[in-house]
């Protein structure tokens, strides 16, 4: 089925231990998310990528890094894992028109002890 | 700073009953709001509205935008056990890419039987 996978589902990290969560979408989109669910919380938006090749920082990027591997892939990068960044990450893409046509994967839950 | 705010925060009604949820915003480059319910797992899209005055409906779901005001409201009728969910909220904003969403916090609805 077309859409938006994510991996991995689960994870747990010691603080201080290092991760990537990978993404990767076959809807030819151009445009890909990261966002962190904090419990009680609306979606949060770490970093973005508009297009292959380019990616910005979103409204809570401290302690993540992205790597835009090329139009399918986006990436998301926990060099130094904190309590803090125990969360639900949900990546997502976008083609044009936006809005309706955006699709989210099905999450990852990190839990960092 | 974008904002995105919901209200209530939560709610508890009977089946059959009617809710009115409320969504008021302050973003620049306003594109689409949006509405997701979400049971546990990514949000699940139920409308987009870019114009005001233009009820959108679903089944048992409406939605109605204010572009003046600022503010939308997401009305459910004759509700079920089944409508229980968090209900989101989405602001659609920025120039350079398709579906970056601002959003708010959310609305847990509560139905019992």
């Amino acid at each position: 089925n077309a859409g938006v996978t994510q991996t991995p589902k689960f994870q747990v990290l010691k603080t201080g231990q290092s991760m990537t969560l990978q993404c990767a979408q076959d809807m030819n989109h151009n445009s890909m998310y990261w966002y962190r669910q904090d419990p009680g919380m609306g979606l949060r938006l770490i970093y973005y990528s508009a297009s292959e090749g380019t990616t910005d920082k979103g409204e809570v990027p401290n302690g993540y890094n992205v790597s835009r591997l090329n139009k399918r892939e986006f990436s998301l990068r926990l060099e130094s894992a904190a309590p803090s960044q125990t969360s639900v990450y949900f990546c997502a893409s976008s083609g044009r028109g936006g809005g309706r046509w955006t699709t989210f994967g099905s999450g990852t839950r990190l839990t960092v002890v | 700073e974008d904002k995105v705010v919901q209200s209530p925060l939560s709610l508890v009604v009977h089946e059959g009953d009617t809710v009115t949820l409320n969504c008021s915003y302050e973003v620049t480059n306003f594109r689409s709001l949006l509405w997701y319910k979400q049971e546990k797992k990514a949000p699940t899209f139920l409308f987009m509205l870019t114009s005001s005055g233009i009820e959108k409906k679903s089944g048992r779901l409406s939605s109605i935008l204010d572009k003046k005001e600022l503010f939308s409201i997401l009305n459910i009728t004759a509700t079920q056990t089944g409508d229980s969910a968090v209900y989101l909220c989405a602001v659609e904003t920025g120039t350079d890419s398709w579906g970056k969403l601002q959003f708010g916090a959310g609305t847990q609805v509560v139905v019992t039987p």
